[in-house]
């Protein structure tokens, strides 16, 4: 089965307000990332933060990982409608090169 | 073009039917995927490689083959197609480190395969 599942499953927000999505894994991690897919597009990565890690930014997104919860959040911060697109998380197990995915959050922003 | 490449982007086949996807990525990166992408299922990884000659099988690889002779090339094969395999296939790299075996940077994607098995 999936290692991440993110929450929710849909996000619809006004342009200026902030997104946040979660994502949440069942065993031991490397590492999380999150990536954004553009409709029929490949996807782009967006950070990655590892086990060791518990907050990391990059411009306005804004990813924390609780790994005494498993859990992980992504937050966009001033959003555009620019930032329309899907959003999932991906981990590593620890000891495996194994990347798998979440079904990830479809985010629209409305200008 | 530096970069990773799949091949064909769109292709209809007939049910039964033996068809490769072929994904080419100009970085040597050690690591290599194959998911699938379907509605309501996110990505689900079919195969990965850590290097040339080394897959191992993901979450759903029944009915699917793939080779990887060079670094460079990661070939899946869907050995007779159902219309269940209609999807769209992405193929991805990751540079990481191979001699760690586990993964500690970025993947990048090509940009999808649509397959219709009909």
């Amino acid at each position: 089965s999936q290692q991440g599942e993110e929450d929710p499953q849909a996000l619809s927000i006004q342009e200026g307000e902030n997104a946040t999505m979660n994502c949440s894994y069942k065993t031991s991690i490397n590492n999380l990332q999150w990536y954004r897919q553009n409709s029929g597009r490949g996807l782009v990565h967006l950070i990655l933060i590892r086990s060791n890690e518990r907050e990391k930014h990059s411009g306005r997104l804004r990813v924390t990982l609780d790994t005494s919860k498993k859990s992980s959040s992504l937050l966009i911060t001033a959003s555009r409608a620019a930032d329309t697109a899907s959003y999932f998380c991906a981990s590593s197990g620890a000891g495996s090169y194994q990347l798998t995915f979440g079904k990830g959050t479809k985010l629209s922003v409305i200008p | 073009d530096a970069g990773i490449t799949q091949s064909p982007r769109y292709k209809i086949t007939e049910t039964g039917r033996q068809v490769t996807l072929m994904c080419h990525q100009t970085w040597s990166h050690s690591y290599m995927f194959w998911y699938r992408q379907d509605l309501g299922h996110g990505l689900r990884l079919i195969y990965y490689s850590a290097a040339a000659d080394i897959t191992d099988k993901g979450e759903v690889p029944d009915g699917y083959v793939v080779s990887r002779s060079k670094t460079e090339n990661f070939p899946l094969t869907l050995e007779s197609a159902t219309r269940s395999q209609t999807s769209v296939y992405f193929c991805a790299s990751s540079g990481g480190t191979g001699a760690s075996y586990y993964m500690n940077t970025e993947a990048f994607f090509g940009q999808g395969t649509r397959l219709t098995v009909v």
